[in-house]
């Protein structure tokens, strides 16, 4: 089956700059990649997610790359506030069968001011 | 969170006691899932349903069934609870933009 590998598991940065969380995944059938944003006490909450017959996707300060031939696919966040302080997932599945997700182990972003 | 609601919000058992997480949305929805998770583990599947009648296993459906008789309910069963099933339990609707509940933390002693 699908396993996803997540890294770092903690990251800090100072606010304002870019924030990189990376992904890699093994099952080559998986072609639809979500990340979700988990702020404490909540459920996950989509932000982002991308498709593999798209290498990126951007959306204001956040932005997803996906290398299918080396099965790794990246989020990005510019300009990072305080409120993107939080713990993201990366996940992977098939389209057909896109709720059997398969999430990362997460990443706790802390931005300091 | 987009219409799912989850109850408890808290629950304590003790190990062989047996309870239901309930699950339920408005939004009309055949997509849902229950999914665990666990420090350093992400979430985990566990069952999931693609309409009412209709349930299916994820990744880890040991001791834990669900049933699915309406659109709007999905809710998990544990008929012995054990110390492995302690853990925070979320329920979400879609199939692929999900929408996740605001979980129950469970506490097996």
């Amino acid at each position: 089956g699908e396993n996803v590998e997540q890294h770092p598991s903690t990251l800090s940065v100072q606010e304002g700059d870019s924030a990189v969380i990376k992904c890699t995944y093994s099952d080559s059938a998986s072609n639809y990649f979500p990340w979700y944003k988990q702020e404490l006490g909540k459920g996950p909450q989509l932000i982002i997610d991308i498709r593999s017959n798209v290498g990126e996707k951007k959306d204001q300060r956040i932005a997803v790359t996906l290398n299918k031939t080396a099965k790794h696919f990246s989020l990005h966040i510019t300009e990072t506030q305080p409120e993107d302080s939080a713990v993201y997932f990366c996940a992977a599945s098939m389209l057909q069968g896109a709720q059997k997700l398969v999430f990362g182990q997460g990443t706790r972003l802390t931005i300091n001011p | 969170n987009a219409g799912v609601t989850q109850t408890p919000k808290f629950q304590v058992l003790k190990t062989g006691q047996s309870m239901t997480l309930q699950c339920a949305q408005d939004m009309n929805h055949e997509y849902m899932s229950w999914y665990r998770q666990d420090p350093g583990m992400g979430l985990r599947l566990i069952h999931y349903s693609v309409g009412a009648g209709i349930t299916d296993q994820g990744e880890v459906p040991n001791g834990y069934n669900v049933s699915r008789s309406t659109t709007e309910d999905f809710p998990l069963r544990l008929l012995s609870a054990a110390p492995s099933q302690t853990s925070v339990y979320f329920c979400a609707i879609g199939a692929y933009e999900q929408y996740f509940g605001p979980g129950t933390r469970l506490t097996v002693t």
